[in-house]
């Protein structure tokens, strides 16, 4: 079926670089994305959003980037933390629907 | 403080019994759901619902089962006839059904022994 996947399952930055975590999507129907972060024994938390009348749109130290040419979005961390070291998905929902498919995770390993 | 409550946080159980997991919410919110996860793994829906008394199937209800008879719980079970129950358990609940954003619980985990 359809889903939505990612391209590293790992990324490994040093503090204080900009991060970026890649998510290709198959669903073209798609109007709707969500970044989570998840720390290690926690529930999901929300990030940021875009709709996709959007390309872009920024949050605190985050921006997310759409392409619905190639089915694509990416998630920018800028100076990044050791705080910032979690598991983080992506998330589709298609028009008409009301829930969330999430992609498998990229872990982020920030180190010092 | 506002939230999503799961309890307990650890669960142990032997095979063949069920167990009810709890999920309480004081956010106000209409939808409620709940998924699974398993190691290395995304979030997969188990069941959901957008109003009270009623509820949906999700991807992978089979061996599950919940009800919705208040707006701030949801309970989910989790029957003998779920073929492999251990996982992380996550519930979350989002304003309404047309408003996307699912703010989500610290999570049950699961352990079948």
């Amino acid at each position: 079926g359809e889903s939505v996947g990612l391209h590293l399952p790992t990324l490994s930055v040093q503090e204080g670089d900009n991060s970026i975590i890649n998510c290709a999507y198959s669903n073209s129907a798609s109007d709707y994305f969500i970044w989570y972060k998840q720390e290690s024994g926690k529930g999901p938390q929300f990030i940021i959003d875009i709709r996709s009348n959007m390309d872009k749109r920024q949050g605190q130290r985050v921006t997310v980037l759409l392409n619905k040419t190639v089915k694509h979005l990416s998630l920018q961390i800028a100076a990044t933390q050791p705080g910032d070291s979690a598991v983080y998905f992506c998330a589709e929902i298609k028009s008409g629907y009301s829930t969330l498919t999430f992609g498998k995770g990229t872990m982020l390993l920030v180190s010092p | 403080d506002g939230g999503i409550t799961q309890s307990p946080k650890y669960l142990f159980r032997k095979e063949g019994q069920n167990v009810t997991l709890s999920c309480e919410q004081n956010l106000n919110h209409d939808a409620m759901y709940w998924y699974r996860q398993d190691p290395g793994q995304g979030l997969r829906l188990i069941y959901y619902s957008q109003i009270v008394n009623d509820f949906q199937k999700g991807d992978i209800a089979e061996g599950y089962s919940v009800s919705r008879e208040k707006k701030e719980s949801f309970p989910l079970t989790v029957t003998s006839a779920q073929k492999n129950p251990t996982a992380f358990y996550l519930c979350a609940s989002s304003r309404d059904s047309s408003y996307n954003e699912q703010f989500f619980g610290p999570g049950t985990r699961l352990t079948v022994l």
